[in-house]
């Protein structure tokens, strides 16, 4: 079972522009939402997390936002730059704390010059 | 240099051998934890260790054993292997089992023949 959902599968924006993706999850006990970034050839990175007690988390560009009710969350990206392209995968885990990680599919993100 | 060492980079088995996969890390960290990335599925939570002592499992074969013979170390026994299990198996650890943040070896990629 699909627990976590993440679109689009690819996305292609212009160097400067917004990206945006997206993901929903099913369960309402997740309590913690981690966005991951991977290179070809590398391992998954944190890149910023959030918490359900709030609905907004910056970190420089990157910036998430977080829907409670509707269960979904979404990452942008500001002034996208060629080298953020990469395939990012968000997360979920519950309460209680175990790093039982839930991720998505994952987006692949191309960023054009 | 790398603080999560995973080896080998590359594993070739034949159906129905045995092989482990060694991950060692240097981030003092008390969690260590094993996920799997196949072609089509998402990253996947196998196992979780705190302490040397086996927190989660999320992996339904018994053909998966995780061995912690130091705190450091969490390598991955895989018997009777199947062409299914081809992925690339993800060490990971962090400072202690609870939502904080997961650091990813580089990566051990199984092709199983």
């Amino acid at each position: 079972q699909q627990q976590v959902r993440q679109s689009p599968q690819s996305l292609t924006v212009w160097e400067g522009e917004t990206a945006i993706l997206n993901c929903s999850y099913e369960d309402s006990t997740f309590d913690y939402f981690p966005w991951y970034h991977q290179f070809p050839g590398e391992s998954p990175a944190l890149l910023i997390a959030i918490r359900p007690v709030s609905n907004k988390k910056e970190d420089g560009r990157f910036t998430i936002f977080f829907n409670k009710r509707e269960k979904k969350f979404s990452l942008h990206i500001a002034d996208s730059q060629p080298g953020d392209s990469a395939t990012y995968f968000c997360a979920a885990s519950g309460a209680g704390g175990n790093n039982k990680l839930t991720f998505g599919q994952g987006t692949v993100l191309s960023v054009i010059p | 240099d790398p603080k999560i060492i995973q080896k080998p980079k590359y594993l070739v088995a034949v159906t129905g051998s045995e092989k482990i996969l060694i991950c060692e890390q240097y981030l003092g960290h008390n969690a260590m934890y094993w996920y799997r990335q196949s072609a089509k599925k998402p990253l996947e939570f196998m196992f979780s260790y705190s302490y040397q002592k086996l927190m989660d499992n999320q992996t339904a074969s018994s053909r998966f054993q995780p061995q912690s013979s130091k705190k450091n170390h969490l390598d991955l026994q895989i018997t009777a292997l199947k062409p299914d299990d081809s992925a690339t198996y993800f060490c990971a650890s962090s400072q202690e089992r609870g939502q904080n943040t997961l650091y990813f070896g580089a990566g051990t990629r199984l092709s199983v023949l």
